[in-house]
């Protein structure tokens, strides 16, 4: 069965600090892996990683993903308050099934 | 403690019938949410619901969508006379409680496929 696992569960930072937060899956023909920002109302898109060894890149964000290993990591340099969310990572098989979601790493930046 | 469970997983609906798709939410959870997944689009979100009660519905289509949490059982989302626009998957979220952010659990979703 398809699996998405995120870690840590949760994280304690102060604000500056640097943050790597993982994502390993397990999925039938994968086809992309996307990572979300979910605040408030609903899940904020981040990036969609479909190469292997590709750095996506937005402003103190970068995600990348290694298709041999299994795994992406979600980079947040320089943590502001702000960035204090539920960060969600999702797989999307290449064989119609859906998107599965990993249970999601909170993270809160301490001023 | 089982997840969110949604049914059915596959759907396929011929243009004018109608499509029922139901949500469980996790246990204890009293917050549910439904979103739509396009193509390319990652999740747009639908509506917010809470037992009997509708909180936002400010992405739900005017015409033809209606969602329901009633006090017992699950969430429905409805979409009445559907077409071909209406095909996409459709995921349910729950959470225990509101927050400043939501920490919301996802269901596998429903894949509607409208012939």
């Amino acid at each position: 069965e398809d699996k998405v696992v995120q870690s840590p569960l949760s994280l304690v930072v102060h604000e500056g600090d640097t943050v790597t937060l993982n994502c390993s899956y397990e999925v039938t023909n994968f086809r992309s892996l996307l990572w979300y920002k979910q605040e408030k109302k609903a899940p904020t898109f981040l990036f969609m990683l479909t190469s292997s060894g590709i750095e996506k890149k937005s402003g103190r964000l970068s995600s990348i993903l290694d298709k041999k290993e299994l795994f992406s990591i979600l980079n947040i340099t320089a943590t502001q308050t702000g960035d204090s969310a539920v960060y969600l990572c999702a797989v999307e098989p290449g064989n119609n099934n859906d998107m599965r979601f990993g249970a999601g790493t909170r993270l809160t930046v301490k001023p | 403690n089982a997840g969110v469970m949604q049914n059915p997983r596959h759907l396929v609906r011929r243009r004018g019938q109608e499509a029922r798709l139901r949500c469980s939410p996790m246990k204890g959870h009293s917050h549910v949410y439904w979103y739509r997944q396009l193509p390319e689009e990652g999740l747009k979100f639908m509506v917010y619901l809470q037992k009997e009660n509708i909180i936002d519905e400010s992405g739900m289509p005017k015409e033809r969508f209606s969602a329901e949490f009633p006090k017992e059982g699950p969430s429905i989302l409805r979409i009445q006379q559907v077409v071909r626009g209406d095909s996409a998957a459709y995921f349910c979220a729950s959470s225990p409680y509101q927050e400043d952010y939501n920490e919301q659990f996802f269901g596998p979703g429903t894949r509607l496929t409208v012939l």
